[in-house]
């Protein structure tokens, strides 16, 4: 699986879109990016994940380069209970199995 | 439908003790998946279970042992616990390969 590089703080005013970018410049052609979200000491949340194409579903959308060395996650309008650790990860399909590995994250801060 | 359900909650155990974690997969999922996470480290993946296989396996000791029933739900085991061990566990459940995973709220551990 590719390595990924993101940010380890940002802050966002409440209301503001929140863009989180990930650096993943060795990403393989069949590798998929993924992002999770953990809110203090609760289990990781599943928010988005992208090949190729752009993604949009209720929560966020996610903003693929066209070389796909990079991406973005975009909440929308950001709320004080998306404060949270994200965590963008990208996974081989042939690797077998469903493990995850997560690095450090951003640390995303929503200020009132 | 259910999330990924994790019990107990919370477990005080003594140095040199013996404990097993249980996890209910989302109904019909198939693989499930441990991590362990901890200030430290951060999130570490353990092992990965499809179908009653231990299909991947994290950089752990031996120690630390995983099994799957036949109705999905899955347990793990560590044996003469250390105080490094405190941690929060973290089981993850998946419809099939490369889909996201749902995390449970997790098993909070600490050794004393």
């Amino acid at each position: 699986d590719a390595k990924t590089t993101q940010p380890p703080s940002m802050d966002c005013a409440e209301g503001r879109a929140a863009n989180l970018p990930c650096n993943h410049s060795t990403i393989s052609g069949n590798e998929y990016v993924y992002w999770y979200r953990q809110i203090h000491s609760q289990g990781p949340q599943y928010i988005i994940h992208g090949l190729k194409n752009n993604e949009t579903n209720e929560m966020a959308s996610l903003i693929i380069t066209e070389d796909r060395k990079s991406s973005t996650l975009i909440l929308p309008h950001a709320t004080l209970r998306d404060t949270a650790v994200y965590y963008c990860i990208v996974r081989s399909p042939t690797n077998t199995g469903n493990q995850f590995y997560f690095g450090t994250g951003t640390s995303l801060t929503v200020i009132p | 439908k259910a999330g990924v359900t994790q019990t107990p909650r919370y477990l005080i155990k003594t140095r040199g003790q013996q404990v097993t974690l249980s996890c209910s997969p989302i109904s019909g999922h198939r693989s499930v998946s441990w991590y362990q996470q901890t200030p430290g480290q951060g999130l570490q993946f353990l092992f990965e279970y499809f179908s009653e296989t231990q299909r991947n396996k994290g950089n752990f000791p031996g120690r630390f042992s995983g099994r799957q029933f036949s109705n999905s739900r899955s347990e793990m085991n560590v044996s003469t616990l250390e105080l490094g061990d405190s941690a929060l566990y973290l089981c993850a459940s998946s419809l099939a390969d490369i889909t996201e995973a749902f995390f449970g709220q997790g098993t909070r551990l600490t050794v004393v």
